[in-house]
Parts: C-alpha cells; sequence; structure tokens
C-alpha cells in the first residue's frame, strides 16, 4: 500500500505570502494525486487533481507541481479565505487511497 | 446539479451497528465510485472504502475490514456504509464522495457519537 507523508503539519502565513505544502508518497503514484482544502466545519473541497489539473472555479493562485513520488502545492499571495486545512491524496492503481496526515495553515 | 445528501447524526451505544446512507441526485451512482472517508475531532481524513454500484463490487483500506460495509441501492441512487461492534473509537463524521479525478463532489458529513 501506497503511503502519504505530508509538510509541515502546520503553517504560520500572513495574508499576501506565498506557501508550499508537500507530499512523499511511498512510492511512485504517477501524477495520481489531488489536492483538498477544508475550513473548520465544513466538507474538504477538490483543488487540484491529477498533480497539476486545477479544479473549477479554484484561483490561478493555487497550483500543484510533481512527478513521482514528491509533489507541492503552492499557494501565492494568500488571501484570508485561503486559511484552513489541506490534503493531499493518491489515486494510483488499486486502493487503499490514503490521504496525507493535513496541513493546517493559520494567520500569523 | 450534483448534491449528495446525507443521513442526520447518530448517538448509538457502544457494541451497536448503525447505517448512514448518502443519496445523490445529478448524476447516477452507476457511472462512477462512490467513497467513504472518516474523520475523527481534530483529526485528519482516513479513506475507508469504495463500492462500484454498476456490480457491487467493494474495495477497503485494511483498517476498516471487519468494521465497515459499503452498499449501494441504484433504484434510490444510494450508497451506504455499515458500521459494526461500535466503539468509541468510531466517534467521528462520515463524508461519502464522488470520484471523479479526485473526489469533486461531498456529502455534507454525518456526526456519529458512540457513547452509552
Amino acid at each position: 500500500d501506497i503511503q502519504m507523508t505530508q509538510s509541515p503539519a502546520s503553517l504560520s502565513a500572513s495574508v499576501g505570502e506565498t506557501v508550499t505544502i508537500t507530499c512523499r508518497a511511498s512510492g511512485n503514484i504517477h501524477n495520481y494525486l489531488a489536492w483538498y482544502q477544508q475550513k473548520q466545519g465544513k466538507s474538504p473541497q477538490l483543488l487540484v487533481y491529477n498533480a497539476k489539473t486545477l479544479a473549477d472555479g479554484v484561483p490561478s493562485r493555487f497550483s500543484g507541481s510533481g512527478s513521482g513520488t514528491q509533489y507541492s502545492l503552492k499557494i501565492n499571495s494568500l488571501q484570508p479565505e485561503d486559511f484552513g486545512s489541506y490534503y493531499c491524496q493518491h489515486f494510483w492503481s488499486t486502493p487503499p487511497f490514503t490521504f496525507g496526515s493535513g496541513t493546517k495553515l493559520e494567520i500569523k | 446539479e450534483v448534491q449528495l445528501q446525507q443521513s442526520g447524526a447518530e448517538l448509538v451505544k457502544p457494541g451497536a451497528s448503525v447505517k448512514l446512507s448518502c443519496t445523490a441526485s445529478g448524476f447516477n451512482i452507476k457511472d462512477t465510485y462512490m467513497h467513504w472517508v472518516k474523520q475523527r475531532p481534530e483529526q485528519g481524513l482516513e479513506w475507508i472504502g469504495r463500492i462500484d454500484p454498476a456490480n457491487g463490487n467493494t474495495k477497503y483500506d485494511p483498517k476498516f475490514q471487519g468494521k465497515a460495509t459499503i452498499t449501494a441501492d441504484t433504484s434510490s441512487n444510494t450508497a451506504y456504509l455499515q458500521l459494526s461492534s461500535l466503539t468509541s473509537e468510531d466517534t467521528a463524521v462520515y463524508y461519502c464522495a464522488r470520484y471523479g479525478y479526485g473526489f469533486d463532489y461531498w456529502g455534507q458529513g454525518t456526526t456519529l457519537t458512540v457513547s452509552s
């Protein structure tokens, strides 16, 4: 089974800053990676799929990159609505489709 | 409009079982996989398992084998998650989600509380 290691666990940043969250897979997941944002008390929302493709309606300040076992989510020019938790998830081959442990992005 | 409507909050006693539902609208569940995800209070997301409603085939994370059973009723466009032998460790919010290059639609979540 593929394991996902996400870092950092928490991140404090100011509005306007740029932040990067990373996920490392325990094996090659061939870009079958998604990123989600979750606000407190709400369902997660899809941000990026296939490692680099933005989901419908996601602002262009979000971008996904990576290949093989290493992937990143970058948020340029942080906005107040970007604060919350972020998760990666792989979809390579067969289940289980494990999530990363999450990154909590807070206002500095 | 695609929507996933989940059943209401449950309070159940330890040792009991519970069946949660997820009714889809705006698409046919036979055309995709339906998944279930667990989130314990202040914790991360855990993938439980999925079903292919077209044929009933299921896959589970090994951690949930024996604990969770996923079924689907295509006539009502509904997916179900049954949890058995409940303990306090099962207290969590449970989400259903549709697979569409990632989980593109999620239910609103069902809060399950296991307490005597």
